[in-house]
């Protein structure tokens, strides 16, 4: 089984609507993220949590909204919709443990998101 | 100046051919630095991380110039299946350690 996961893997929704992706990960990892990729402007963070009770705000996190449920459980939300919220994103993680080895970054397989 | 830049390519080699990408960093304080490769529409895995001795693994070789402020990576005996976007990954200073990417490079191996 994939150690990092994301749901769903493909959406597509109308503008205004409410969309939660989820992202759940068993590899035990304390830190959490989540990225939005569009071509030409690479990967950007949004939303990243380094446990439980800590949330901290991406370059782009205007429009969405997180909610870290357990260790395992990081979602993202967009509360309303709009279409150029469409993009890839990326759920990532990585291990808090001081060295070196904790910038390294494990990612989901990806959600694509279409908004109308 | 973008933190991290890289040449967008494509670069088109043939098959058994040696290339190499270089990537432009612009906070000298910059700890940590890496490779990551990612495959069209799939999410990117580490390649390598770059160590300021240089390191190798197989047949991909990454350097880090700190004075210059850039990294490389070489890949000798291309194969087809080294297609792929590489992206120029650097972990800022400070605290959290943020990772900042790079758009990547493109690279198309052919027969």
């Amino acid at each position: 089984d994939a150690d990092v996961t994301q749901t769903p893997r493909n959406r597509i929704t109308k503008t205004g609507k409410r969309i939660m992706l989820e992202c759940s990960q068993t590899k035990g990892h304390d830190r959490m993220y989540w990225y939005r990729q569009d071509p030409g402007l690479g990967l950007r963070l949004i939303y990243y949590s380094f446990d439980v009770k800590d949330i901290n705000k991406g370059e782009i996190s205007d429009g969405y909204s997180v909610s870290r449920q357990a260790q395992a459980k990081f979602s993202l939300s967009l509360e309303s919709a709009i279409p150029n919220q469409t993009a890839l994103y990326f759920c990532a993680t990585s291990d808090l443990t001081g060295t070196r080895s904790t910038d390294t970054q494990y990612f989901g397989p990806g959600t694509r998101l279409t908004v109308l | 100046r973008k933190e991290v830049e890289q040449d967008p390519g494509p670069f088109n080699v043939p098959e058994g051919a040696t290339v190499a990408f270089n990537c432009t960093y612009s906070n000298s304080a910059s700890q940590s630095f890496f490779w990551y490769r990612q495959d069209c529409r799939k999410e990117p895995k580490l390649l390598m991380s770059v160590y300021s001795s240089g390191n190798e693994d197989g047949r991909f070789t990454a350097q880090l110039n700190r004075a210059s402020q850039y990294i490389s990576l070489l890949i000798r005996d291309s194969k087809l299946s080294d297609s792929a976007t590489y992206l120029c990954v650097v972990t800022n200073a400070g605290n959290n350690r943020k990772l900042i990417w790079g758009l990547g490079t493109s690279l198309a191996v052919n027969p």
